[in-house]
């Protein structure tokens, strides 16, 4: 079974400034896929970027980028240029590929919740 | 857009009741899911289903049940609600793609909160 550790409950960054949110999964699987979705106080969760594993190349979405180590089974979320907006709570998740019983399942890490500070 | 609504945001029943969580999704997903989120303990699969009147037990099945009917609505049942099953219930849906299973992103409806007294 694939866990997904995320070890800091809570951040905080002042606006403008670049803040690093930690992700590490453990599993068996040489292909997956790895996802950070952000959850604002209204609730609705958003993707904000994937990763496959496959890919050496990180993945980029205007200011969130990702650090993805693959041997270290790590998986951080780099936020540049922080805004008011971007203060949520943050999960990653992992993802199996579609076979067997697998259905494309996430597998969810605790959640950091980031407030950004004007 | 895709759209994932849940039929109640903040819900209050009483131990032993029934409880109905529905779930609509309007953009012809075949996979639903039913999640809960606690705090420390983030979002937890109960229930999945990849195609009408087809389900799977996600991780922590033990007290719900589930029925899809139909393709765009997937229900979560509490046959007898209890004091522990307090928590906010997230509904997501998915396409399946079978050549890119990457892109099958979850979208989120907004969550339900519920409160069993």
């Amino acid at each position: 079974a694939q866990t997904v550790t995320q070890s800091q409950p809570e951040m905080s960054v002042q606006e403008a400034e670049t803040v690093t949110l930690s992700c590490t999964y453990d599993t068996s699987e040489n292909n997956y896929y790895l996802f950070w979705y952000k959850q604002p106080p209204s609730r609705q969760m958003i993707l904000v970027i994937r990763q496959e594993a496959y890919k050496q190349q990180n993945a980029t979405e205007n200011r969130f980028s990702v650090n993805f180590q693959k041997a270290a089974k790590s998986f951080s979320l780099k936020i540049s240029d922080s805004q008011l907006g971007d203060t949520a709570m943050y999960f990653c998740a992992f993802m199996k590929p579609r076979g067997g019983t697998s259905y494309g399942k996430l597998t969810f890490g605790q959640g950091t919740i980031l407030t950004v500070h004007p | 857009d895709v759209k994932v609504t849940q039929s109640s945001r903040y819900l209050v029943k009483r131990t032993g009741e029934k409880v109905f969580l529905e779930c609509v999704q309007d953009m012809d997903h075949e996979n639903m899911f039913w999640y809960r989120q606690d705090p420390g303990l983030g979002l937890r699969l109960i229930y999945f289903s990849y195609d009408v009147k087809m389900k799977e037990k996600g991780d922590i099945p033990e007290g719900y049940s589930v029925s899809r009917e139909k393709k765009e609505r997937f229900s979560l049942i509490l046959e007898s609600a209890s004091t522990n099953q307090t928590s906010m219930y997230l509904c997501a849906s998915s396409l399946t793609s079978g050549r890119t299973p990457g892109k099958e992103t979850q979208y989120f409806g907004p969550g339900t909160r519920l409160l069993v007294l």
